[in-house]
């Protein structure tokens, strides 16, 4: 079975400066995608950035981007600029590349943001 | 632009009685997906099912919870029997067939008192 581990319960990061939270993951598949979704307090699950395993390289979505490390079975999420509306928990997430695989979560990291 | 509908968004229930969770997909998915998230916990998944067939259920605890997902209507997480452990926040999540994104509703919150 695969599982998303989270190293980092809390985070924090002044306002304007860059994070990184970090993912590793273990799977036996070649076949995988990669997620980070973003919860605040409102507890709707946000898609933040994903990843598609079998290309090379790293996703970026405006502030945010990842380091993809396939062979260490790494996945971290760099936040740039913080920003105050970044403050949330943070969930990476594994889904194998075979139809209907549900999403295996990471226990999640809390970023707090200092002003 | 409807997303994933989950109603009720909160749900208090005694313990004995019995809870109904309703999840709307994304018009067009045939997939649906049931999570469960205890406090300060990530989300675990619970049960995968296309309409009218349910094709993992293995999250899913043995006794008490069933889940359905009817040809017409919403999908149905029913916990009967709730107990002070069964409080926690219940996602549900859909796709279309073929995708690996799946999009995920707002959440019940079940608390049991």
């Amino acid at each position: 079975a695969q599982t998303v581990t989270q190293s980092q319960p809390e985070m924090s990061v002044q306002e304007a400066e860059t994070v990184t939270l970090s993912c590793t993951y273990d799977t036996s598949e070649s076949d995988y995608y990669l997620f980070w979704y973003k919860q605040p307090p409102s507890r709707q699950m946000i898609l933040v950035i994903r990843q598609e395993a079998y290309k090379q390289q790293n996703a970026t979505e405006n502030r945010f981007s990842v380091n993809f490390q396939k062979a260490a079975k790494s996945f971290s999420l760099k936040i740039s600029d913080s920003q105050l509306g970044d403050a949330a928990m943070y969930f990476c997430a594994y889904r194998s590349g075979r139809n209907g695989q549900n999403f295996v979560f990471g226990p999640g990291t809390r970023l707090s943001v200092l002003p | 632009n409807a997303g994933v509908m989950q109603n009720p968004r909160h749900l208090v229930r005694r313990r004995g009685q019995e809870a109904r969770l309703r999840c709307s997909p994304v018009k067009g998915h045939s997939h649906v997906y049931w999570y469960r998230q205890l406090p300060e916990e990530g989300l675990k998944f619970m049960v995968y099912l296309q309409k009218e067939n349910i094709i993992d259920e293995s999250g899913m605890p043995k006794e008490r919870f069933s889940a359905e997902f009817p040809k017409e209507g919403p999908s149905i997480l029913r916990i009967q029997q709730v107990v002070r452990g069964d409080s926690a926040a219940y996602f549900c999540a859909s796709s279309s067939q073929g995708a690996f994104e799946q999009y995920f509703g707002p959440g019940t919150r079940l608390t049991v008192t």
